[in-house]
């Protein structure tokens, strides 16, 4: 049972465009989602995050917006860089803070090329 | 620098032998993480240990023995009961406290295991 997918497994996009990283989960205990970034053969580094009583989160170049209603979020990188390639991953917790602590639910993950 | 140590990063083993592979940290975190990453997947939780000497199995826990004796240490032993040991292995561990940092995990850069 997927509870967290991504549908999109690549994108590609100009350098300077919008990349937008798509993300549906179907727990609606879920209370906390992540973005995570991953270079081959690395491990995961956290990029952003956003609590389910907030529907926007900021940083930099990079917007996370949640639609709890609909159970998706979505990742927008403004603008896109070479740099920024690499695979996106999402995450979901349940109970943030209680007896879940640190217990990741991932999806499937999104690559996405910048072209120069 | 603080961080996630994961050794070795590549590792070729024969059907029926038992590996271990080594995580540790200085980030004087509690709790500790074993992910399994397979093409086309998302992360899948293996095990999690909470605080030394306690850890709890995670979603695909079968065929798999880890161990907690000291904080810093979190040792993966993938056995010959795991019929498809081959994937890549990610050990992290999360910031210890309350508040949104706390959600987040920090990953090492992962071990590959391949099964001859």
């Amino acid at each position: 049972d997927q509870q967290v997918k991504q549908n999109s497994p690549s994108l590609s996009v100009q350098e300077g465009r919008i990349s937008i990283l798509n993300c549906d989960y179907t727990n609606s205990m879920f209370d906390y989602f992540l973005w995570y970034k991953k270079y081959p053969a690395e491990g995961p580094t956290f990029l952003i995050s956003i609590s389910s009583i907030k529907d926007k989160n900021e940083d930099g170049r990079f917007t996370v917006f949640l639609n709890k209603s609909a159970k998706h979020l979505s990742l927008h990188i403004v603008p896109s860089q070479p740099g920024d390639s690499a695979v996106y991953f999402c995450a979901a917790m349940q109970n943030a803070g209680g007896t879940s602590y640190g217990k990741l639910t991932f999806g499937q993950g999104t690559i996405l090329t910048v072209h120069p | 620098d603080g961080g996630i140590t994961q050794s070795p990063k590549y590792l070729f083993r024969k059907e029926g032998q038992n590996v271990t592979l080594s995580c540790e940290q200085n980030l004087n975190h509690d709790a500790m993480y074993w992910y399994r990453q397979d093409p086309g997947q998302g992360l899948r939780l293996i095990y999690y240990s909470q605080i030394v000497n306690d850890f709890q199995k995670g979603d695909i826990a079968e065929g798999y023995s880890v161990s907690r004796e000291k904080k810093e240490s979190f040792p993966l032993t993938v056995t010959s009961a795991q019929k498809n040991p081959t994937a890549f292995y990610l050990c992290a561990s999360r910031h210890p406290g309350s508040g949104s940092g706390a959600n987040v995990l920090t990953f090492g850069a992962g071990s590959r295991l391949t099964v001859l």
